[in-house]
């Protein structure tokens, strides 16, 4: 079956630090991926997606390329900010219609980053 | 744009009775709908995927009687939980979806439904 595996958390960073947060997937078929992201109190947004091998979705100065020869799919900032605080989910969503996850999401168990001024 | 609301935030009920959670999409037409169980500092996982006007599927090991899900229209979808137990205390998460389920597509989450079974 399905699955993603995030580094495991909480991380602790300063302002400025760099970010990296791991993430690999196993998959049957040839998934999207997706970067989740949950804020204190908020519901999940999307922060980033990839729907194929070599391609790099980015967004608010985050980043992650979709490696399929490794299959991962990290996450990294160059500068972290207070605001970026919040829980991130990694999360893939299969492409293979002749098994039952077709279109489904997996999520990754979360990383807590805690940002400190 | 692809605002999801839930409702209530949060709900307390005992045990044996029935509650049940309301999953909108405010502002587009949602072709599909899932329901999501989220447990303290753990992962969301998916319970059933739902299509506007045809039944809901059910993830393996989820009860379909305990959680009766319904897809009325393309902007509400409701669970309820029947003779909810103490073990059915969680976190429940809808995501909304524009499209066919297919795996680009984005899912837009709501807030969230805290219940507390007593």
């Amino acid at each position: 079956g399905n699955s993603v595996t995030q580094m495991e958390g909480p991380v602790t960073l300063s302002e400025e630090a760099f970010l990296t947060i791991n993430c690999t997937y196993t998959a049957t078929g040839y998934p999207s991926l997706f970067w989740y992201v949950q804020y204190p109190g908020e519901g999940l947004q999307l922060l980033l997606k990839a729907t194929k091998a070599d391609d790099k979705g980015s967004n608010k100065g985050f980043e992650a390329t979709y490696r399929k020869e490794t299959t991962s799919f990290h996450l990294e900032k160059g500068s972290v900010q207070v605001s970026d605080s919040a829980v991130y989910f990694c999360a893939l969503s299969d492409s293979y219609a002749g098994g039952t996850s077709y279109g489904k999401l997996t999520f990754g168990q979360g990383t807590i980053l805690t940002v400190h001024p | 744009g692809a605002v999801v609301s839930q409702h209530p935030s949060w709900v307390i009920c005992k045990s044996g009775t029935s509650v049940k959670i309301e999953c909108r999409s405010l502002d587009f037409q949602a072709t599909t709908m899932f329901w999501y169980r989220q447990f303290p500092k753990q992962s969301l996982m998916l319970m059933a995927t739902s299509n506007e006007g045809s039944k809901a599927t059910y993830e393996q090991g989820v009860e379909k009687d305990k959680f009766l899900i319904n897809h009325a229209s393309l902007t509400l979808s409701t669970l309820t939980v029947t003779s909810a137990h103490p073990e059915d205390s969680s976190f429940y998460i809808c995501s909304a979806s524009k499209g066919t389920g297919d795996p680009g597509d984005e899912q837009y989450f709501g807030p969230g439904t805290r219940l507390t079974v007593t």
